[in-house]
């Protein structure tokens, strides 16, 4: 399995302001992802992050608001720029290994809250 | 529109109980089904998966069970413990339309109780 960890674990953040999340895997991925849960709330695939190109971002979220790098392998950022309350929520980093893209293994997640 | 429906919502068993918790699915090309453990403050972890191919698949006290033609599945906890006390994700993905996305069911919050 993957280990997956992210950073900061949470953040309080002031509206209008940006925050970046970083996720590192331990082992070298196929594919690696970003999710959004809000308190209570099942999970919401925001973008797949795609080493070396741009990101693949599901209907209704959008680069300008929540660009993703992918440098490598191993590692990428979610920032959500220019947030408001209506972000608060989990952001969970996942990946999907090498030789078994059907598994996917999840960080900690990032508790955001906008203020 | 919701892909993959799970109920109930929530779910209190009594230690040494079955929990059961369903998941019903519309999509006739979704052929991986996982599901998932969340506990509060945690990131979803991987409990146990299972294929069309096959009607059942137990992995110690947890237990899929599969119905292809009734498009529904469920997972069965096994003499439930407090400690299995969490949230549970059913999920479902296609895995032939090169897509690596998982869609999540809404999630069963169960309480195990001494």
């Amino acid at each position: 399995s993957a280990v997956i960890s992210q950073k900061p674990s949470r953040d309080i953040c002031q509206r209008g302001t940006s925050l970046t999340i970083q996720c590192q895997v331990d082992s070298q991925v196929t594919m690696m992802f970003w999710y959004r849960q809000q308190p209570g709330q099942s999970l919401t695939l925001i973008a797949t992050a795609n080493q070396g190109s741009e990101a693949t971002y599901e209907s209704g979220f959008v680069i300008d608001k929540f660009p993703i790098s992918r440098p490598n392998l191993t590692f990428s950022t979610l920032t959500v720029s220019n947030m408001s309350p209506e972000d608060s929520s989990i952001y969970l980093c996942s990946a999907g290994q090498l030789l078994n893209t059907d598994t996917q293994y999840f960080g900690p997640g990032t508790r955001l809250t906008v203020l | 529109q919701q892909q993959v429906k799970q109920s109930p919502q929530s779910l209190i068993v009594q230690k040494g109980g079955i929990s059961i918790i369903n998941c019903a699915y519309e999509n006739t090309a979704f052929d991986y089904f996982p599901w998932y453990q969340q506990f509060p403050g945690k990131g979803p972890a991987l409990l146990i998966a299972i294929r069309p191919d096959v009607s059942e698949k137990k992995e110690g006290r947890f237990t899929i069970s599969f119905n292809k033609s009734a498009k529904q599945f469920s997972l069965h906890i096994m003499d439930s413990q407090p400690g299995d006390s969490a949230t549970y994700f059913c999920a479902a993905k296609d895995s032939g339309a090169g897509s690596y996305q998982l869609t999540f069911g809404k999630g069963t919050k169960l309480s195990v109780i001494p």
